[in-house]
């Protein structure tokens, strides 16, 4: 059973320019977390989708960032118009969902390096 | 809101010294805390969860501790390796308002000495 995948593992972008990041969930899992870890700083919670559905995006920046976990396919992280700032780790994490006390746990990917010249 | 913190920032012990990590959690509303590893560049390796009605959970040299009353948790680590040396995190899934996020603390970032 492979783990939670997150491509690419490093992507460099000019300012301007748009980021996508793409995680698979773990086989079975039907919830998608982002986490971003700036520089010298903890991980922030970002957006929490299910299929074809934002839950909880508090932590999402208000402009420039958007999250979607389609029917099909990768849930994917956009960062349009990238600026220096937006440099950091994000991390995907997924869970089988939450209705189920013990299936609550989160397994996280390895990680989507941002470097933004 | 919940706030994790953990204290030290930095710990640095020699090789087979018996040490604990602590985190703290302003919160009582939680489903469950997880302990993490994470190594310089990489991702998080999960360690230890335990779940809000459990005390305890223990694999291999690693024990972790629960009190949610008093919005703390331990991490202990036995006969502390060289291999050891990363920065250990802390997170709690808050159960309020429907929200699953995890909230993290800073990290502990420790150094066994050979």
């Amino acid at each position: 059973n492979a783990g939670v995948m997150q491509n690419p593992r490093h992507l460099v972008r000019r300012r301007g320019q748009e980021a996508r990041l793409r995680c698979s969930p773990m086989k079975g899992h039907s919830h998608v977390y982002w986490y971003r870890q700036l520089p010298e700083e903890g991980l922030k919670f970002m957006v929490y989708l299910q299929k074809e559905n934002i839950i909880d995006e508090s932590g999402m920046p208000k402009e420039r960032f958007s999250a979607e976990f389609p029917k099909e396919g990768p849930s994917i992280l956009r960062i349009q118009q990238v600026v220096r700032g937006d440099s950091a780790a994000y991390f995907c994490a997924s869970s089988p969902g939450v209705r189920v006390r013990s299936s609550n746990e989160q397994f996280f990917g390895p990680g989507t390096r941002l470097t933004v010249l | 809101k919940q706030e994790v913190t953990q204290i030290p920032a930095a710990l640095s012990v020699p090789e087979g010294e018996n040490l604990v990590l602590n985190c703290s959690f302003t919160d009582s509303a939680i489903y469950n805390l997880q302990w993490f590893r994470q190594d310089p560049g990489k991702g998080l390796t999960s360690l230890l969860l335990i779940q809000s009605s459990q005390r305890e959970q223990t694999s291999g040299r690693l024990n972790a501790s629960l009190d949610k009353s008093s919005g703390r948790s331990t991490l202990y680590i036995a006969a502390s390796q060289p291999g050891d040396s990363a920065t250990y995190l802390c997170a709690v899934l808050y159960s309020g308002a429907g929200s699953y996020q995890l909230t993290f603390g800073k990290g502990t970032k420790l150094s066994v000495i050979p």
